[in-house]
Protein backbone atom coordinates (compact mmCIF):
# COMPACT_ATOMS: atom_id res chain seq x y z
CA UNK A 1 0.00 0.00 0.00
CA UNK A 2 1.68 3.08 -1.50
CA UNK A 3 -1.03 5.71 -0.82
CA UNK A 4 -2.59 8.05 1.54
CA UNK A 5 -6.00 7.80 1.69
CA UNK A 6 -7.88 10.80 2.69
CA UNK A 7 -12.15 11.29 3.79
CA UNK A 8 -14.13 12.88 2.80
CA UNK A 9 -13.34 13.42 -0.75
CA UNK A 10 -16.26 16.70 -0.68
CA UNK A 11 -17.36 18.09 2.14
CA UNK A 12 -20.23 20.93 2.34
CA UNK A 13 -20.32 22.20 5.73
CA UNK A 14 -22.77 25.32 7.89
CA UNK A 15 -20.51 27.92 9.66
CA UNK A 16 -21.98 26.09 12.91
CA UNK A 17 -21.34 22.52 12.43
CA UNK A 18 -18.51 20.09 13.78
CA UNK A 19 -17.29 17.64 10.99
CA UNK A 20 -13.50 15.92 10.52
CA UNK A 21 -11.30 15.13 8.00
CA UNK A 22 -10.00 11.86 7.99
CA UNK A 23 -6.45 10.93 6.53
CA UNK A 24 -4.97 7.14 6.77
CA UNK A 25 -1.51 5.20 5.59
CA UNK A 26 0.02 2.30 5.98
CA UNK A 27 3.67 2.85 4.86
CA UNK A 28 4.57 3.08 8.11
CA UNK A 29 5.92 6.91 7.59
CA UNK A 30 6.17 8.37 10.54
CA UNK A 31 5.57 11.81 9.52
CA UNK A 32 1.97 13.24 9.14
CA UNK A 33 1.08 16.72 8.18
CA UNK A 34 -1.92 18.95 7.53
CA UNK A 35 -1.63 21.75 3.85
CA UNK A 36 -4.13 23.72 2.75
CA UNK A 37 -4.42 24.76 -0.75
CA UNK A 38 -6.84 27.33 -1.73
CA UNK A 39 -7.59 28.14 -5.54
CA UNK A 40 -4.83 29.09 -7.72
CA UNK A 41 -2.49 29.18 -4.62
CA UNK A 42 0.41 26.68 -3.58
CA UNK A 43 -0.27 24.25 -0.52
CA UNK A 44 0.51 25.97 2.20
CA UNK A 45 1.78 24.08 6.28
CA UNK A 46 -0.83 23.54 8.70
CA UNK A 47 0.32 21.06 11.07
CA UNK A 48 3.01 18.52 11.08
CA UNK A 49 2.87 15.56 13.36
CA UNK A 50 6.42 13.52 14.09
CA UNK A 51 6.19 9.99 15.73
CA UNK A 52 2.42 10.88 16.20
CA UNK A 53 3.24 14.34 18.57
CA UNK A 54 2.32 17.31 16.92
CA UNK A 55 5.59 19.33 16.22
CA UNK A 56 4.72 21.89 14.19
CA UNK A 57 1.26 24.31 14.34
CA UNK A 58 1.90 27.62 11.71
CA UNK A 59 -0.43 29.65 14.07
CA UNK A 60 -3.61 27.74 12.27
CA UNK A 61 -6.58 29.15 14.25
CA UNK A 62 -8.04 27.04 17.13
CA UNK A 63 -11.08 26.88 15.10
CA UNK A 64 -8.86 23.63 13.35
CA UNK A 65 -7.94 20.99 15.85
CA UNK A 66 -5.54 17.96 14.25
CA UNK A 67 -5.53 14.60 15.78
CA UNK A 68 -3.34 11.45 15.74
CA UNK A 69 -4.68 8.37 17.35
CA UNK A 70 -1.88 6.00 15.92
CA UNK A 71 0.96 6.06 13.58
CA UNK A 72 -1.33 5.57 10.58
CA UNK A 73 -4.49 7.94 10.86
CA UNK A 74 -4.44 11.41 11.26
CA UNK A 75 -7.60 13.38 11.66
CA UNK A 76 -8.80 17.41 11.33
CA UNK A 77 -11.66 18.49 13.48
CA UNK A 78 -13.45 21.34 12.26
CA UNK A 79 -15.66 23.64 14.21
CA UNK A 80 -17.41 27.18 13.29
CA UNK A 81 -15.40 27.45 10.53
CA UNK A 82 -15.84 30.48 8.37
CA UNK A 83 -16.80 30.68 4.57
CA UNK A 84 -12.89 31.69 3.72
CA UNK A 85 -11.34 28.61 4.93
CA UNK A 86 -13.25 26.87 1.89
CA UNK A 87 -10.25 24.99 0.32
CA UNK A 88 -8.82 22.02 -1.07
CA UNK A 89 -7.06 20.53 2.42
CA UNK A 90 -4.52 17.94 1.58
CA UNK A 91 -3.02 15.28 4.55
CA UNK A 92 0.72 13.62 3.69
CA UNK A 93 3.06 11.95 4.94
CA UNK A 94 6.70 11.54 5.22
CA UNK A 95 9.28 8.21 5.61
CA UNK A 96 11.48 10.28 7.61
CA UNK A 97 11.18 12.49 10.62
CA UNK A 98 10.33 15.74 9.95
CA UNK A 99 13.64 17.72 8.10
CA UNK A 100 15.38 14.02 6.95
CA UNK A 101 14.46 15.26 3.44
CA UNK A 102 11.98 12.47 2.76
CA UNK A 103 9.57 12.89 -0.12
CA UNK A 104 6.06 13.85 0.73
CA UNK A 105 2.79 10.99 -0.82
CA UNK A 106 0.01 13.38 -0.42
CA UNK A 107 -3.81 12.48 -0.16
CA UNK A 108 -6.41 13.33 -3.24
CA UNK A 109 -7.52 15.61 -0.88
CA UNK A 110 -10.84 16.95 0.87
CA UNK A 111 -12.39 19.53 -0.93
CA UNK A 112 -14.15 21.92 1.72
CA UNK A 113 -17.08 24.24 0.71
CA UNK A 114 -18.29 26.74 4.18
CA UNK A 115 -21.50 28.20 3.80
CA UNK B 1 7.58 36.88 1.39
CA UNK B 2 7.64 34.23 -1.19
CA UNK B 3 10.72 32.35 -0.70
CA UNK B 4 10.23 30.03 -3.87
CA UNK B 5 9.13 31.43 -7.10
CA UNK B 6 7.56 30.21 -9.94
CA UNK B 7 7.14 33.50 -12.31
CA UNK B 8 5.64 31.08 -15.24
CA UNK B 9 2.30 30.55 -14.90
CA UNK B 10 1.78 28.32 -17.57
CA UNK B 11 3.41 26.93 -20.50
CA UNK B 12 2.62 25.35 -23.93
CA UNK B 13 4.93 22.95 -25.94
CA UNK B 14 4.36 20.35 -28.56
CA UNK B 15 4.15 16.53 -27.69
CA UNK B 16 7.65 15.29 -28.22
CA UNK B 17 9.17 18.61 -27.60
CA UNK B 18 10.96 19.33 -24.43
CA UNK B 19 9.04 21.28 -21.96
CA UNK B 20 11.83 23.59 -19.27
CA UNK B 21 9.79 24.50 -15.75
CA UNK B 22 11.77 27.36 -13.78
CA UNK B 23 11.88 27.58 -10.13
CA UNK B 24 13.82 30.36 -8.09
CA UNK B 25 13.75 30.42 -4.74
CA UNK B 26 15.85 33.73 -1.80
CA UNK B 27 16.42 31.11 1.27
CA UNK B 28 20.30 30.03 0.93
CA UNK B 29 19.24 27.43 3.74
CA UNK B 30 16.96 25.40 1.36
CA UNK B 31 18.74 22.21 0.83
CA UNK B 32 16.17 19.86 -0.87
CA UNK B 33 14.20 20.78 -3.83
CA UNK B 34 11.11 18.46 -5.04
CA UNK B 35 8.85 18.66 -8.06
CA UNK B 36 5.21 17.70 -7.77
CA UNK B 37 2.80 17.34 -10.52
CA UNK B 38 -0.73 17.94 -9.88
CA UNK B 39 -4.10 17.04 -11.91
CA UNK B 40 -7.50 19.14 -10.98
CA UNK B 41 -9.34 17.49 -7.85
CA UNK B 42 -6.19 15.11 -7.37
CA UNK B 43 -3.48 16.00 -4.11
CA UNK B 44 0.21 16.76 -5.70
CA UNK B 45 2.12 13.93 -6.70
CA UNK B 46 5.78 13.60 -6.24
CA UNK B 47 7.98 14.01 -9.64
CA UNK B 48 11.57 14.06 -8.56
CA UNK B 49 13.61 15.86 -6.49
CA UNK B 50 17.60 16.85 -5.60
CA UNK B 51 19.94 17.88 -3.28
CA UNK B 52 21.38 20.65 -2.58
CA UNK B 53 24.78 18.69 -3.07
CA UNK B 54 24.01 18.11 -6.89
CA UNK B 55 23.61 20.01 -9.69
CA UNK B 56 21.70 16.86 -11.37
CA UNK B 57 19.05 14.28 -10.95
CA UNK B 58 17.79 12.50 -13.41
CA UNK B 59 14.32 9.95 -14.06
CA UNK B 60 13.43 8.57 -17.27
CA UNK B 61 11.66 11.58 -18.98
CA UNK B 62 12.40 13.78 -15.91
CA UNK B 63 15.38 16.07 -14.93
CA UNK B 64 15.81 18.20 -12.63
CA UNK B 65 18.83 20.73 -12.84
CA UNK B 66 20.48 23.09 -9.63
CA UNK B 67 22.18 26.01 -10.06
CA UNK B 68 22.84 26.97 -6.05
CA UNK B 69 24.89 30.16 -7.14
CA UNK B 70 21.81 31.30 -9.25
CA UNK B 71 19.56 29.60 -6.74
CA UNK B 72 17.80 28.22 -9.67
CA UNK B 73 16.21 25.00 -10.42
CA UNK B 74 14.59 23.68 -13.66
CA UNK B 75 12.66 21.07 -14.71
CA UNK B 76 13.43 19.27 -18.06
CA UNK B 77 10.66 16.83 -19.07
CA UNK B 78 12.13 14.90 -22.98
CA UNK B 79 9.87 14.33 -24.89
CA UNK B 80 6.57 15.58 -23.55
CA UNK B 81 3.97 13.87 -23.55
CA UNK B 82 -0.52 15.08 -23.47
CA UNK B 83 -0.61 12.91 -20.23
CA UNK B 84 1.81 15.59 -19.06
CA UNK B 85 -0.34 18.41 -18.96
CA UNK B 86 -1.03 19.39 -15.46
CA UNK B 87 -0.02 21.95 -12.78
CA UNK B 88 3.89 21.35 -11.73
CA UNK B 89 4.95 22.79 -8.33
CA UNK B 90 8.27 23.67 -7.30
CA UNK B 91 8.94 22.94 -3.68
CA UNK B 92 11.35 23.45 -1.11
CA UNK B 93 13.11 22.33 2.40
CA UNK B 94 15.83 22.86 4.76
CA UNK B 95 16.94 19.85 6.93
CA UNK B 96 18.42 22.23 9.18
CA UNK B 97 15.26 23.29 10.62
CA UNK B 98 13.96 19.97 11.18
CA UNK B 99 10.07 20.95 10.08
CA UNK B 100 9.72 18.66 7.29
CA UNK B 101 8.02 22.07 5.96
CA UNK B 102 8.12 22.15 2.33
CA UNK B 103 7.67 25.61 0.97
CA UNK B 104 6.09 25.73 -2.41
CA UNK B 105 6.12 27.85 -5.78
CA UNK B 106 3.11 28.90 -7.10
CA UNK B 107 2.55 26.18 -9.96
CA UNK B 108 2.86 26.80 -13.59
CA UNK B 109 0.15 25.17 -15.71
CA UNK B 110 2.06 23.02 -18.34
CA UNK B 111 -0.44 22.34 -21.60
CA UNK B 112 1.55 19.52 -24.08
CA UNK B 113 -0.63 20.05 -27.05
CA UNK B 114 -0.91 16.40 -29.52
Amino acid sequence: DTEVTQTPKHLVMGMTNKKSLKCEQHMGHRAMYWYKQKAKKPPELMFVYSYEKLSINESVPSRFSPECPNSSLLNLHLHALQPEDSALYLCASSQGPPGANYGYTFGSGTRLTVV
Amino acid sequence: DQQVKQNSPSLSVQEGRISILNCDYTNSMFDYFLWYKKYPAEGPTFLISISSIKDKNEDGRFTVFLNKSAKHLSLHIVPSQPGDSAVYFCAASSGSSNTGKLIFGQGTTLQVKP
